[in-house]
């Protein structure tokens, strides 16, 4: 158990619908990450907020947002939903922002869009 | 730019032979890697990073800055560990930091 939680574990939806996958970071970790993994893609990161602030982007889809509340949690929001977005979702953690630090991951979202 | 390479997809050996997978990167920074494993894709498990110098289930991994490499390996392979491996950067982007991983190398170990 790395500590991560995300629900939901699996999220079967339609097209064109939105959904919010949620992340609770491991006690004591402030940075949380966001990757895509899917069979084209690979792994790819999305996006990676530190202490309630953005700090990075990568391949994220204007049709994506995510944030990080107060409490650390952060969600992930995915709308306009196309048949290419099921995926698996994963959020990871670590200590700080640095490049140094290890991140841990949780056992993810897996995203079906019918 | 960073970039992670993993020329193998699959990699099938006898349970007890020796496992090397290969790990090849470009960063222009100071690069910091690590290893995930990842079984029946689920969640990704941290397996070595290569500031600790550690062995984790038996699995070494050195980095060799001239050959840019980050190969991990194993004297004696064991049925427990058939999975998915990942070979991981982690590199400045923006203000912050992500990791680039590679396509991952699937480990067969066969009895």
């Amino acid at each position: 158990d790395s500590g991560v939680t995300q629900t939901p574990k699996h999220l079967i939806t339609a097209t064109g619908q939105r959904v919010t996958l949620r992340c609770s970071p491991r006690s004591g970790d402030l940075s949380v990450y966001w990757y895509q993994q899917s069979l084209d893609q690979g792994l790819q990161f999305l996006i990676q907020y530190y202490n309630g602030e953005e700090r990075a982007k990568g391949n994220i889809l204007e049709r994506f947002s995510a944030q990080q509340f107060p409490d650390l949690h952060s969600e992930l929001n995915l709308s306009s939903l196309e048949l290419g977005d099921s995926a698996l979702y994963f959020c990871a953690s670590s200590v700080g922002p640095g490049t140094n630090q290890p991140q841990h991951f949780g056992d993810g979202t897996r995203l079906s869009i019918l | 730019a960073q970039r992670v390479t993993q020329p193998e997809k699959l990699l099938s050996v006898f349970k007890g032979a020796p496992v090397e997978l290969k790990c090849n990167y470009s960063y222009s920074g100071s690069p910091e890697l690590f290893w995930y494993v990842q079984y029946s894709r689920q969640r990704l498990q941290l397996l070595l990073r290569h500031i600790s110098r550690e062995s984790i289930k038996g699995f070494t991994a050195d980095l060799n800055k001239g050959e840019t490499s980050f190969h991990l390996k194993k004297p004696f392979a064991q049925e427990e560990d058939s999975a998915m491996y990942y070979c991981a950067l982690s590199g400045v982007t923006g203000g912050g930091n992500k990791l680039t991983f590679g396509t991952g190398t699937q480990l067969k170990v066969e009895l």
